[in-house]
C-alpha cells in the first residue's frame, strides 16, 4: 500500500520486557515522527527524524525509550524494561517535506499493553 | 509554549444535524499552521485541512467548513448535514514555524468524540 505501515498492530508484554515497534513510512518521505497517544488523549510528540538523522528526541519520556532510522526509511521505536505507564497507542507519521506546513500522514498505530 | 484546547469532550447529534467542533490555540509565533485530523475507530489519523496563520479566509469542502479567526485564536470546524460515517474523534493541531527552523512537530488538542446517530 501507499500509506504509512506500522507493526505489530497490537502488542502485549509483561512489565520489564523489551518491545520493538516498527514504522514503514511512505516511500521517499524525508520526515518521520513518533507520537504517543494515551487513552482519551491527543497524540504527544516523542521524536523526529530527518532521513536517518534524529534531530529531536525531546519528547521521549525516559532513557528506556530509544528510536532509530538507520537507512532513512524504516524506523524502530524500542522500549526497554517496560512499565505499565508505557501502555498507549504509538503512532508513526511521515511527511514529504521538512517544514512546519507539511501535513503528516499517519499509520494505524501500535496499541501497546503492559501487564 | 504552544497549546491547543478542544473544550468539547463529546458531542452527540442525530443524522442531518449541523455540528461545530471548537478549537482554541495559544502560540507566541507569528507564523504557524493549524490542522484538523479525523481519527475513526481504526485508529489512523486522517488529514482534513491545513491553514496558515496569514490566511483567514474560511474554507468549504463539501459538507465540511472551517472558520479561522485570528482575533480570538480559534479554528472551528463545522460539519453540515452530518452522517453516521462522520462518527470519529476529531483533533485540532498546531505547528509553529519558529522562524523557518521548525520541522513540523504537531501539538494536538485532546480531541472531540463525535457520535452521529441514525
Amino acid at each position: 500500500g501507499a500509506g504509512v505501515s506500522q507493526s505489530p498492530r497490537y502488542k502485549v508484554a509483561k512489565r520489564g520486557q523489551d518491545v520493538a515497534l516498527r514504522c514503514d513510512p511512505i516511500s521517499g518521505h524525508v520526515s518521520l515522527f513518533w507520537y504517543q497517544q494515551a487513552l482519551g488523549q491527543g497524540p504527544e510528540f516523542l521524536t523526529y527524524f530527518q532521513n536517518e538523522a534524529q534531530l529531536d528526541k525531546s519528547g521521549l519520556p525516559s532513557d528506556r525509550f530509544f528510536a532509530e532510522r538507520p537507512e532513512g526509511s524504516v524506523s524502530t521505536l524500542k522500549i526497554q524494561r517496560t512499565q505499565q505507564e508505557d501502555s498507549a497507542v504509538y503512532l508513526c507519521a511521515s511527511s514529504g517535506g521538512q517544514g512546519s506546513n507539511q501535513p503528516q500522514h499517519f499509520g494505524d498505530g501500535t496499541r501497546l499493553s503492559i501487564l | 509554549a504552544q497549546k491547543v484546547t478542544q473544550a468539547q469532550t463529546e458531542i452527540s447529534v442525530v443524522e442531518k444535524e449541523d455540528v461545530t467542533l471548537d478549537c482554541v490555540y495559544e502560540t507566541r509565533d507569528t507564523t504557524y499552521y493549524l490542522f484538523w485530523y479525523k481519527q475513526p475507530p481504526s485508529g489512523e489519523l486522517v488529514f482534513l485541512i491545513r491553514r496558515n496563520s496569514f490566511d483567514e479566509q474560511n474554507e468549504i469542502s463539501g459538507r465540511y467548513s472551517w472558520n479561522f479567526q485570528k482575533s480570538t485564536s480559534s479554528f472551528n470546524f463545522t460539519i453540515t448535514a452530518s452522517q453516521v460515517v462522520d462518527s470519529a474523534v476529531y483533533f485540532c493541531a498546531l505547528s509553529e514555524n519558529a522562524g523557518g527552523t521548525s520541522y513540523g512537530k504537531l501539538t494536538f488538542g485532546q480531541g472531540t468524540i463525535l457520535t452521529v446517530h441514525p
